[in-house]
């Protein structure tokens, strides 16, 4: 079984500039979560896809997109970058949607805005 | 938003000692809370998803009580040993399949 895994590890842009992170789900799951986690903070929500669809959202704003494909793999979409959004950039699978499901992580990206 | 808080932020004790740590969420609106063990350089592991009050679960060493009309959850850890030395995280799930985590208890067991 794999796990959850996100490409790439680290990754450094300037401001202004549009990052795009991937996130291959765990075998069998259908839905990703996405996080964002700034120093000295918990994780924060950012959206979850479900069977190719936005199924939550958290307070970010619309220059955080996201896509989910065919094979449940998914990816979060940054413009217009902002110094503010460095940060680990996590992301889990569920077996399927809901609050009762495990969420399975990846190692995250590291992303540092310049 | 709900805030979740988890006490203490960092934890020092000696390998052998048995240690808690606490996780409070609004008790309103009670969806599930899950709690995860992150060490460094890894990915975040589940340990348990919570669901009903009064719910306890165990894991090895490692067990976890809710209170759902108080809002609290505990985790606890017997006879701690090194390899216990992580950030422990606890989740509560609101609306809109969205899940608000506390900072984080740091936990690091002195050999």
């Amino acid at each position: 079984e794999t796990g959850v895994t996100q490409s790439p590890t680290h990754l450094i842009k300037t401001r202004g500039q549009q990052v795009t992170l991937r996130c291959s789900s765990q075998s069998g799951h259908n839905t990703v979560s996405w996080y964002q986690q700034a120093l000295g903070q918990g994780p924060q929500f950012i959206f979850q896809y479900y069977r190719e669809e936005e199924n939550g959202r958290g307070n970010f704003p619309p220059r955080f997109s996201g896509l989910q494909f065919p094979n449940y793999s998914s990816e979060l979409n940054v413009n217009a970058l902002e110094l503010d959004d460095s940060a680990l950039y996590l992301c889990a699978s569920s077996l399927t949607s809901g609050l009762y499901n495990e969420q399975f992580f990846g190692p995250g990206t590291r992303l540092t805005v310049l | 938003i709900l805030n979740v808080e988890q006490s203490p932020q960092s934890l020092h004790v000696q390998e052998g000692d048995s240690t808690n740590f606490t996780c409070s969420f609004p008790s309103s609106n009670f969806y599930a809370l899950h709690w995860y063990r992150w060490e460094t350089a890894k990915s975040p592991e589940a340990l348990f998803v919570m669901t009903l009050n009064g719910d306890e679960k165990k894991k090895g060493r490692i067990s976890a009580t809710l209170n759902t009309k108080e809002g609290y959850s505990y985790l606890y850890i017997k006879g701690s040993q090194p390899e216990d030395s992580a950030t422990y995280l606890c989740a509560s799930g609101g609306t809109g399949n969205q899940f608000y985590f506390g900072t984080g208890t740091s936990l690091t067991v002195i050999p």
